[in-house]
């Protein structure tokens, strides 16, 4: 069963910062994997995806990387804003299970 | 225009009813799902439909139905509503099982009292 872990599940930083956001999973047999992002009342954005064979994606500010075989994936923020406060989350996918399995978030908050 | 609507936006209700949510995507995605965020933020599938078929029933109580009119809607009927109901429930769609594009809606949030 995949299990998928995020740490820290909060994160407090002063603006300007760059900062590691972790996901871990248990189940290296993934077709690939997304960050999320969501806002308080709202619902998620995605903001990067991976597939299996990737080792990272980059859009911007932003770039996410992906060790299968360690069952590990960081979302790297750079020069990091207030506007980049929200939760991340991580969600693997299984080949063929038309389904996501989501990690429990990092709440980051980025103080001006 | 939004992508993914959902209707209502907030649910209050009591034990015992019967309540649906309303769910339309105008993106021309081939699946969608329905997923139920609980107090703790933990994001958890109910089901996904590909192409109006049920793909995916995560062992959600019987008391849960979704019904898929056409590719567009992905409704969800609950009856007997119970406290423990009480959450946020997300719609979304994707092109296909890869996850490309996934898009969700706002969320719907319902309360059970």
């Amino acid at each position: 069963k995949q299990e998928v872990t995020q740490i820290p599940a909060a994160l407090s930083v002063p603006e300007g910062e760059n900062l590691v956001l972790n996901c871990s999973f248990t189940d290296s047999a993934i077709y690939n994997l997304q960050w999320f992002r969501q806002d308080p009342g709202k619902g998620l954005t995605s903001l990067l995806l991976i597939q299996s064979s990737q080792r990272e994606q980059t859009s911007g500010r932003l770039n996410a990387s992906l060790d299968k075989s360690s069952g590990r994936s960081t979302l790297y923020i750079a020069a990091s804003q207030p506007g980049d406060s929200a939760t991340y989350l991580c969600a693997v996918g299984r080949s063929g299970t038309y389904k996501y399995i989501f990690g429990t978030g990092t709440r980051l908050k980025v103080l001006a | 225009d939004t992508a993914v609507s959902q209707t209502p936006k907030y649910l209050v209700t009591q034990m015992g009813n019967d309540k649906s949510i309303k769910c339309e995507q105008n993106l021309g995605h081939d699946t969608m799902y329905w997923y139920k965020q609980d107090s703790k933020k933990f994001l958890k599938i109910m089901f996904s439909y590909n192409n109006k078929e049920l793909i995916i029933n995560e062992t959600v109580p019987n008391r849960f139905s979704p019904k898929s009119p056409d590719k567009a809607h992905l409704n969800l009927h609950i009856n007997s509503l119970e406290l423990g109901d009480s959450a946020v429930y997300f719609c979304a769609s994707s092109q296909g099982q890869e996850g490309y594009g996934y898009t969700f809606g706002s969320g719907t949030r319902l309360t059970v009292v």
